[in-house]
């Protein structure tokens, strides 16, 4: 019963690189999204979808991009790492009236 | 503008007695208000959820309560357990479109023997 997950768990950049995060759900969920935590700071939202082959921009989408090809995935790409992109990403899927499931989490250092 | 506050980083509390975690808001268009619990390299777990039209949810050990004209929620846990100790996130939505949530910036909740 995996519930959300993402790979990879960790990951080091250097400033200018691209790499994309997998977020991979088996609940059959409609909406998936995509949060970064920094110190200090609650969970902000960087980009959500409500369906396959739907995505929305959230609170912080600067710098990334997204895509759901397929209903159980969704992946958020870094086309050019920056520092200040340097976080702990976290992915969540839920139904419409369902609260969020979250995975454990990806850290990312951009150097 | 942060529309969801913890004021609180921190909270230290005695195993067996009351734990309270206080959140405000801003955004009076919030429907729903969500606690979160999260345990260090582990991603937040739903702990309990309450509507804007009521006033307190129960489930368990844990107590949420809503105070709309203060735009103010707090979460009881009684009796605390050591187990409790993690960081307690408040949450909101509205329900037009998805379930986009506003986080609270955490509270780290420790349960002393």
């Amino acid at each position: 019963n995996a519930g959300v997950t993402q790979t990879p768990k960790f990951r080091v950049l250097k400033t200018g690189q691209s790499m994309t995060l997998l977020c991979a759900q088996d609940m059959n969920h409609e909406y998936m999204y995509w949060y970064r935590q920094d110190p200090g700071m609650g969970l902000r939202l960087i980009h959500y979808s409500v369906g396959e082959g739907t995505t929305a921009k959230g609170e912080v989408p600067d710098g990334y991009n997204v895509s759901r090809l397929k209903k159980q995935n969704f992946l958020l790409g870094l086309e050019s790492a920056a520092p200040s992109q340097t976080s702990v990403y976290f992915c969540a899927s839920s139904s419409p009236d369902q609260p969020q499931h979250f995975g454990d989490g990806t850290r990312l250092s951009i150097l | 503008d942060q529309q969801v506050k913890q004021n609180s980083p921190s909270l230290s509390v005695q195993e067996g007695r009351i734990s309270i975690l206080n959140c405000d808001y801003t955004n009076s268009m919030f429907d729903y208000f969500l606690w979160y619990k999260k345990y260090p390299a582990e991603g937040p777990t739903f702990l309990i959820s309450i509507s804007s039209i009521k006033d307190k949810n129960e489930d368990g050990r844990f107590t949420v309560f809503l105070n709309k004209s203060a735009k103010h929620l707090s979460l009881h846990i009684v009796p605390s357990q050591p187990g409790d100790s993690a960081v307690y996130f408040c949450a909101a939505f509205t329900i037009q479109g998805a379930q986009k949530l506003v986080f609270g910036q955490g509270t780290r909740l420790t349960i002393n023997p």
